[in-house]
């Protein structure tokens, strides 16, 4: 697509349920990163994923966190037995390259743990 | 790891001022972007710039990585430009990107 696509952009869910988020990348971009924003805060990495493996994945906080991604196309961030500190807003990049070109970020999807 | 700073952490200007916003990091890093977040949350892409000078518009950016910082200049701001500004280094050996600090920049009319 034209641009990165999140969905969805706003989700509150009850503690403890699971979440999946979604994310579709550049068309063509092998390289997918997930970040975290709280609230007033900057952005931590999560995860990134070159194609559909995932070389690099010290920044997930748990192991409540996963994500998969099929091919070189969507991802999904899951986060099992939500907790309220998981709230926060996540964050989708593409690059062409791992960490080597211009990465674009999604508009975010907008997470609150009730 | 890499620890990356930006200064100042806040920065109030009236309209039609310019500024310099630093970003200093401790390590030598392979790239080096900075974006504008949007009062709506939205990363913004300015400048792709591991190494350099360049001009876009009322922007321009230089990063000397020998040295281990960028710099952003911001000429005759506008409300527009208030936000939060960050800049992202993708340190060597390495396949991501770490954010800096960010610096929120209030822009009055």
């Amino acid at each position: 697509g034209a641009g990165v696509s999140q969905s969805p952009s706003n989700k509150v869910t009850e503690k403890g349920k699971d979440v999946e988020l979604r994310c579709d990348p550049i068309s063509g971009h092998t390289a997918l990163y997930w970040y975290r924003q709280r609230l007033g805060q900057g952005l931590e990495f999560l995860i990134y994923f070159q194609g559909n493996s995932a070389p690099d994945k010290s920044g997930l906080p748990s192991d409540r966190f996963s994500a998969e991604r099929t091919g070189e196309s969507v991802s999904t961030l899951t986060i099992q037995r939500t907790q309220q500190e998981d709230s926060a807003v996540y964050l989708c990049a593409s690059s062409l390259g791992a960490g080597l070109t211009e990465a674009f970020f999604g508009q975010g999807t907008r997470l609150t743990v009730v | 790891g890499i620890q990356v700073e930006q200064s100042p952490p806040d920065l109030i200007l009236q309209e039609g001022a310019n500024s310099t916003l630093r970003c200093n990091f401790s390590d030598s890093v392979n790239n080096l972007q900075w974006f504008h977040q949007n009062p709506w949350g939205q990363l913004i892409n300015l400048f792709y710039i591991p190494s350099g000078t360049k001009q876009n518009g009322r922007l321009s950016a230089t990063t000397v990585a020998t040295e281990r910082y960028s710099l952003l200049y911001i000429s005759s701001s506008q409300t527009t430009d208030s936000g939060v500004y960050f800049c992202a280094v993708a340190p060597t050996g390495t396949y991501k990107y770490i954010f800096g600090t960010g610096t929120r920049l209030k822009v009055l009319a």
